[in-house]
């Protein structure tokens, strides 16, 4: 079964450092990648997502995340974090070959942004 | 407006009780899914549905049940076989490119 890896449980940052979030995931091959965000209060939404192409994808708010095929990642990224990008993050993958497979998501990254 | 709505918000049930928390979508999907939402555990699959009248367990389905009896709606009944039934239930439907819809989930305590 696949899996899906997030390294960082909970990152504290300053506002206007650049964040990183590291994403991995177990399955070998062809992949749609997802990041979610879930603001205090607010309904898990879609932040970004990968299917093909360009392996770097920009989202909202100014994130944008990096599939790197040969290391099985799709870390996000954001030059200046702001405090309202505090919230938490979940990465998700969905193979894409042998039928239909549901995604499997990884356990969430909290970030908070000090002001 | 399109969305997944759950109901109710905040939920309080007695030991022992079964429960069932709605979930409603009106974007046509044929896909739902049920998740349990711990601190620090992430999203853990409870049970998906692919189509109506058919559904799978996922990762943790021991004590739950589901039906898929409409299209718009899927259910997730929580039973007293449930060894830790206190948590955070989040229901979300899925479109044909496997983006999933989340509705505002629903807060269940069992005392």
């Amino acid at each position: 079964a696949q899996s899906v890896s997030q390294h960082n449980h909970h990152v504290i940052l300053s506002e206007a450092a650049s964040l990183e979030l590291g994403c991995n995931y177990s399955y070998g091959g062809t992949v749609n990648l997802f990041w979610y965000v879930q603001y205090p209060g607010q309904h898990l939404q879609l932040l970004l997502k990968y299917f093909s192409g360009d392996p770097l994808v920009k989202g909202i708010k100014g994130f944008e995340a990096e599939f790197i095929k040969s290391k099985f990642s799709f870390n996000l990224r954001k030059p200046s974090v702001q405090w309202s990008d505090t919230a938490e993050y979940f990465c998700a993958v969905n193979p894409l070959s042998g039928g239909y497979q549901k995604v499997t998501f990884g356990t969430g990254t909290k970030l908070q942004v000090i002001p | 407006d399109g969305g997944i709505t759950q109901s109710p918000k905040y939920l309080f049930r007695k030991e022992g009780q079964n429960v069932t928390l709605s979930c409603e979508q009106n974007l046509n999907h044929d896909a739902m899914y049920w998740y349990r939402q711990d601190p620090g555990q992430g999203l853990r699959l409870i049970y998906y549905s692919q189509i109506v009248n058919d559904f799978q367990k996922g990762d943790i389905a021991e004590g739950y049940s589901v039906s898929r009896e409409k299209k718009e709606s899927f259910p997730l009944t929580v039973t007293s076989a449930q060894k830790n039934p206190t948590a955070f239930y989040l229901c979300a439907s899925e479109d044909k490119s496997y983006e999933q819809y989340f509705g505002p989930g629903t807060r269940l305590t069992v005392t």
